[in-house]
């Protein structure tokens, strides 16, 4: 199994609403990422996990909430969330955080009202 | 920061060779990427350098020289399929907390004609 699979492909929420994004790999990567990717402009690094840790955050507003349940997993909590924040959200994994290729997920497209 | 540029669009015909340009200025420079990203679809890895010089596989070719912050992706042989854009991510290493992070740059759209 070679590839990263994320659930919903496509998520409409009120800005009052909570939902999850969810991630999941089974290539035994030990590094998994969230990025928020806006229409036409490049993917932006949220977090970065490295074995179950949360190793990188980049500012990333309280309102997204990374969460790493073990190894294959990775789901993002988002509550109370801002128009602006519709986006295209792409889940990634690497082998380690030594520097091997990300593999993306096909991402959640998110739409807030 | 990182501050990596890439031209915006480029246009080719079948058939033809391509090359698809990016520079960069960073710290902690640890490899260099590129991505190849179709309309509403996930970004898919074509190759990466660390040491300077060519790396080639199949129809897809990449060049870094680290000393001028230069990185070339050259696309042979090009298909019409192969319309779609191109990232060129730049991964540096982090000190706090550890491990390494990519940074792409703003694409470059390719249009292959006939």
């Amino acid at each position: 199994d070679t590839e990263v699979t994320q659930t919903p492909k496509h998520l409409v929420m009120g800005m009052t609403n909570k939902k999850s994004l969810k991630c999941e790999q089974h290539m035994g990567h030990r590094a998994m990422y969230w990025y928020k990717q806006k229409a036409k402009k490049p993917p932006e690094l949220m977090f970065v996990y490295s074995y179950e840790k949360l190793s990188i955050n980049e500012s990333v507003p309280s309102r997204f909430s990374p969460e790493c349940p073990n190894s294959s997993l990775l789901n993002l909590h988002l509550h109370a969330l801002q128009p602006e924040d519709s986006a295209l959200y792409l889940c990634a994994s690497s082998q380690g955080l030594g520097g091997d290729e990300q593999f993306f997920g096909p991402g959640t497209r998110l739409t807030v009202l | 920061g990182q501050n990596i540029d890439q031209p915006t669009e480029m246009t080719a015909t079948e058939g033809a060779i391509v090359q698809i340009n990016c520079t960069y200025q960073t710290s902690g420079f640890n490899g260099l990427f590129w991505y190849q990203q179709h309309a509403g679809e996930a970004p898919t890895f074509l190759s990466y350098n660390v040491l300077d010089g060519l790396e080639e596989k199949g129809r897809f070719s990449s060049f870094l020289s680290r000393s001028k912050g230069y990185s070339y992706l050259l696309l042979k042989e090009l298909q019409m399929k192969d319309s779609a854009s191109y990232l060129c991510a730049v991964r540096v290493y982090i000190l706090t907390g550890g491990g390494n992070k990519l940074t792409f740059g703003t694409g470059t759209q390719l249009k292959v004609e006939l």
